[in-house]
């Protein structure tokens, strides 16, 4: 069970977009459409951003976005708001049934 | 109100246990799959422990594998997470999260969750 791959940090100004990638193998991220995205301010629980590799919980706004090709899984938030810098997480279904979470990126907004 | 709220963590020695409790209200508990997800402070998440809505099967992360347990009981509407043989490595917040019922690996509530130290 390692975890997914995720950039350490990266920024943005506000109004730019930026993307946020999560490799894993076949055995996870590349083999099941079970890839859900969380936002964790300081001190406070994950929330549900993205599930289920494109879809948005109600409530999220639909400046997040994901997708997925081969075994990467991105994030990409648009119109970036100062409110939008935080810790994200990626996480995925495994074939043995198991789940696993990216190492997390720190998102600054410059 | 629907939520999580976990208890029973605490500061233990090495080699210790510590049994930690998650108590769900305003939704119905059965229905839904359950997790734990540690993190150690200044860390990242990772995943602990899955159980199914009927309590079966339950799966676990390598690095606590015959080392915790996890149960719930459905009529209580409670999840429960029994840790044994614990480590300093153990250490950290510890989230029970739900699983959306109709999406999988959909983390869509959490607890605010409970710290648990271990430490000689």
């Amino acid at each position: 069970q390692s975890a997914l791959t995720q950039p350490a940090s990266v920024s943005g100004s506000p109004g730019q977009s930026i993307t946020i990638s999560c490799t894993g193998t076949n055995s996870d991220v590349g083999g099941y459409n079970y890839v859900s995205w969380y936002q964790q301010h300081p001190g406070k629980a994950p929330k549900l951003m993205i599930y289920e590799v494109t879809n948005r919980p109600s409530g999220v706004s639909d400046r997040f976005s994901g997708s997925k090709s081969d075994n990467t899984a991105s994030l990409t938030i648009s119109g970036l708001q100062a409110e939008d810098e935080a810790d994200y997480y990626c996480s995925s279904f495994t074939s043995s049934g198991c789940r696993v979470f990216g190492g997390g990126t720190r998102l600054t907004v410059l | 109100e629907v939520q999580l709220a976990e208890s029973g963590g605490g500061m233990v020695q090495p080699g210790g246990s510590l049994r930690l409790s998650c108590a769900a209200s305003g939704f119905t508990f059965s229905n839904h799959e359950m997790n734990w997800v540690r993190q150690a402070p200044g860390e990242g998440l990772e995943w602990v422990s899955f159980i199914s809505g009927s309590g079966y099967p339950m799966y676990y992360a390598d690095s606590v594998k015959g080392r915790f347990t996890v149960s719930r009981d459905n009529a209580k509407n409670s999840l429960f997470l029994h840790m044994t043989s614990l480590r300093s490595e153990d250490t950290g917040f510890y989230f029970c999260a739900r699983e959306d019922d109709t999406a999988m690996v959909a983390f869509d509530l959490w607890g605010q969750g409970t710290l648990v130290a271990v430490s000689s």
